[in-house]
């Protein structure tokens, strides 16, 4: 069965400080990757996402992650914080030949030193 | 707004009682799913339809739960006989599988089950 490991489950930084956030996933096949961010008493929203071609993917608010096949990860990346990032980070799997249920993590609650 | 619609956004229920809730997906999306989220936790898959069709359900959706979607267009969850467990946040999202399988959510109903 396909699962998602988040191993950081609260992160505090300084705002300018540069963000780095894990995420591991168990699955032997061709798979999707999301993050998603919830900001404080907001649904969720799609961050950035990886389906094929260029391993290094970049979504909005300056965010990036990277797919790595051989070490099943694909970690969040922000050079520089804001105190507008804190928020909830989730990153999640889908089967990619099926498309069928979507995996979340238990997330990464980042909090932003103004 | 076009997004995915869910009511009621809060309910609050004696134990025992039944309860629904509606989720409206964007217009055109053929998958569905429902997903169940506790405080500090990720969304927990519950359950998923491909239009009309329920495809898979979780093994922790117990049979007081059950999940309709009528005519592969808005759907419904209905909890029979409350426990105090049940009480957590309950997100619906929607997909259109033919042109990617990422999933847009919405803003949940908040369950409180005294």
């Amino acid at each position: 069965a396909q699962s998602v490991s988040q191993h950081n489950h609260h992160v505090i930084l300084s705002e300018a400080a540069s963000l780095e956030l894990g995420c591991n996933y168990s699955y032997g096949g061709t798979v999707n990757l999301f993050w998603y961010v919830q900001y404080p008493g907001q649904h969720l929203q799609l961050l950035l996402k990886y389906f094929s071609g260029d391993p290094l993917v970049k979504g909005i608010k300056g965010f990036e992650a990277e797919f790595i096949k051989s070490k099943f990860s694909f970690n969040l990346r922000k050079p520089s914080v804001q105190w507008s990032d804190t928020a909830e980070y989730f990153c999640a799997v889908t089967d990619y030949s099926s498309a069928s249920k979507i995996i979340f993590g238990s997330g990464t609650r980042l909090s932003i030193r103004p | 707004d076009t997004g995915v619609s869910q009511n009621p956004r809060h309910k609050i229920t004696k134990r025992g009682q039944n309860v629904t809730f509606r989720c409206d997906p964007i217009s055109e999306h053929n998958r569905l799913y429902w997903y169940r989220q506790t405080l500090g936790q990720g969304p927990e898959f519950l359950t998923y339809f491909q239009n009309e069709a329920q495809l898979e359900k979780s093994r922790l959706l117990s049979d007081r739960f059950s999940a309709e979607r009528p005519k592969g267009s808005f759907s419904t969850l209905e909890i029979q006989r409350t426990e105090q467990g049940d009480s957590a946040m309950y997100l619906c999202a929607s997909s259109d599988r033919d042109r990617g399988t990422e999933a847009f959510f919405g803003q949940g109903t908040r369950l409180t089950v005294v």
